[in-house]
């Protein structure tokens, strides 16, 4: 079945290190998009790529960076910049013809 | 700026009862969609109904109906028959359909829905 896979489901990290938080899809969509997701905040977006090798920042990129080498893949590495990383954060597709979004099931990370 | 404002953060309802949940947007656009998704405690977001504004007729989806009025800019969801199932996190979004551009959902800061046995 097509669709999109986070990993890992729980992430734990120290304080001052980079983490990357992997996303893929097997859907071909164009369109990937990194959503975080605070209590009483709703999902804000971090980063979004629209084709290969492009991407955009969204209203919350400090502090995050993101590659696009393949069409399936959009990793999205929070660093030590990032000054309140502990958040769930979910990865989404879309194809480029539809304005439906398939979400993956997201990565709850943890700073310590 | 487009802003999506949910005033209900937790709702109860009884099994098999009918609950509305609210939601209010702003925006100067005339096109767009407006969206419920579900987050149950899996926490994979579920899309439950999709409304375009440039239709009058509000959309339903099995148990689940909208009531969509784009002057007073109000968008709820009415659903009925309950279940145990619908216990979820309900998320009100607003994208503004662009070909080609970001087409971004921005989303409402949630409601907290507890279905009753």
């Amino acid at each position: 079945d097509g669709g999109i896979t986070q990993s890992p489901k729980y992430l734990f990290r120290k304080e001052g290190q980079n983490v990357t938080l992997s996303c893929e899809q097997n859907l071909n969509h164009d369109a990937m998009y990194w959503y975080r997701q605070d209590p009483g905040q709703g999902l804000r977006l971090i980063y979004y790529s629209q084709i290969v090798n492009d991407f955009q920042k969204g209203d919350i990129a400090e502090g995050y960076s993101v590659s696009r080498e393949k069409k399936e893949s959009f990793p999205l590495t929070v660093t030590s910049a990032q000054k309140n990383p502990t958040a769930f954060y979910l990865c989404a597709s879309r194809r480029t013809d539809s304005y439906g979004y398939t979400f993956g099931s997201g990565t709850r990370l943890t700073v310590v | 700026a487009q802003t999506v404002t949910q005033s209900q953060p937790e709702m109860s309802v009884q099994e098999a009862e009918t609950v509305t949940l609210s939601c209010t947007y702003d925006t100067s656009e005339n096109n767009y969609y407006l969206f419920w998704y579900k987050q149950p405690p899996s926490r994979q977001m579920i899309l439950v109904i999709r409304q375009e504004a440039y239709k009058q007729q509000n959309a339903t989806e099995n148990r689940f109906s909208v009531n969509f009025q784009k002057a007073a800019k109000s968008f709820s969801l009415k659903i009925s028959d309950s279940q145990l199932g619908d216990t979820a996190m309900y998320f009100c979004a607003f994208m503004k359909p662009v070909f080609g551009a970001t087409n971004k959902l921005i989303f409402g800061t949630g409601t907290l829905l507890a279905v009753q046995p």
